[in-house]
């Protein structure tokens, strides 16, 4: 089964600072997904990375997916308090033609914290 | 255009009872999930639908667990005899699976569950 590794687990910076958060998948990615959580709340949709090498931007929030698409990455810019929550990824696990579909397996989450 | 609706927000029960959670999807969306999220980890896949069919369900899905989404619209998922380690955050989502789209899941604010 597929496992999704994120680092680091948890994350103190200082407004305006940027930062970047990992996600290692132990197979071949066929679509990754971004989400944000607020604490006990459901989970918002940042971004779908399904092609080696893409890259995504929101705002100020890019994310990446390597080449061999094993691993992705969310870097956000002058971060803002309003960026503080739990971030996640997930992998699609079905593959039709290239796209993911079907049941998410997600990461365990990293816990960013953006002091004023 | 409304987003994924559940109910209730949350749910306090004693062990041994039964209890259900009703979700509303994302209307014309297809597709449904449900996911179970404990504390400092990331959701779990419990179950899905297309449509009316239940297309999988997660070995985690003891026979306690039932879901069923009538008429392809809401769903519900009940545990039956609760016990204290079902409690937990109860998730849903829905997304549109077709030839274009790419089954992107827009989750609920949750259920959280207490079992006593």
């Amino acid at each position: 089964s597929q496992e999704l590794e994120q680092s680091p687990q948890s994350l103190i910076v200082q407004e305006g600072k940027n930062l970047t958060i990992n996600c290692t998948s132990s197979k071949t990615l066929y679509g990754l997904y971004w989400y944000k959580q607020k604490y006990g709340e459901g989970l918002i949709f940042l971004m779908m990375l399904q092609k080696g090498g893409e890259e995504k931007s929101h705002e100020k929030i890019t994310a990446k997916l390597d080449e061999k698409k094993q691993q992705s990455s969310l870097h956000i810019t002058a971060s803002q308090p309003s960026h503080a929550g739990i971030y996640l990824c997930g992998a699609g696990s079905e593959n039709a033609g290239g796209t993911s579909y079907g049941k998410l397996t997600f990461g365990q989450g990293t816990i960013l914290t953006v002091h004023p | 255009d409304t987003g994924v609706s559940q109910d209730p927000r949350h749910k306090i029960t004693k062990r041994g009872q039964n209890v259900t959670f009703r979700c509303d999807p994302i209307s014309e969306h297809n597709r449904l999930y449900w996911y179970r999220q404990t504390l400092g980890q990331g959701p779990e896949f419990l179950t899905y639908f297309q449509n009316e069919a239940q297309l999988e369900k997660s070995r985690l899905l003891s026979d306690r667990f039932s879901a069923e989404r009538p008429k392809g619209s809401f769903s519900t998922l009940e545990i039956q005899r609760t016990e204290q380690g079902d409690s937990a955050m109860y998730l849903c989502a829905s997304s549109l699976m077709g030839e274009v789209s790419t089954d992107t899941q827009y989750f609920g604010p949750g259920t959280r569950l207490t079992v006593l």
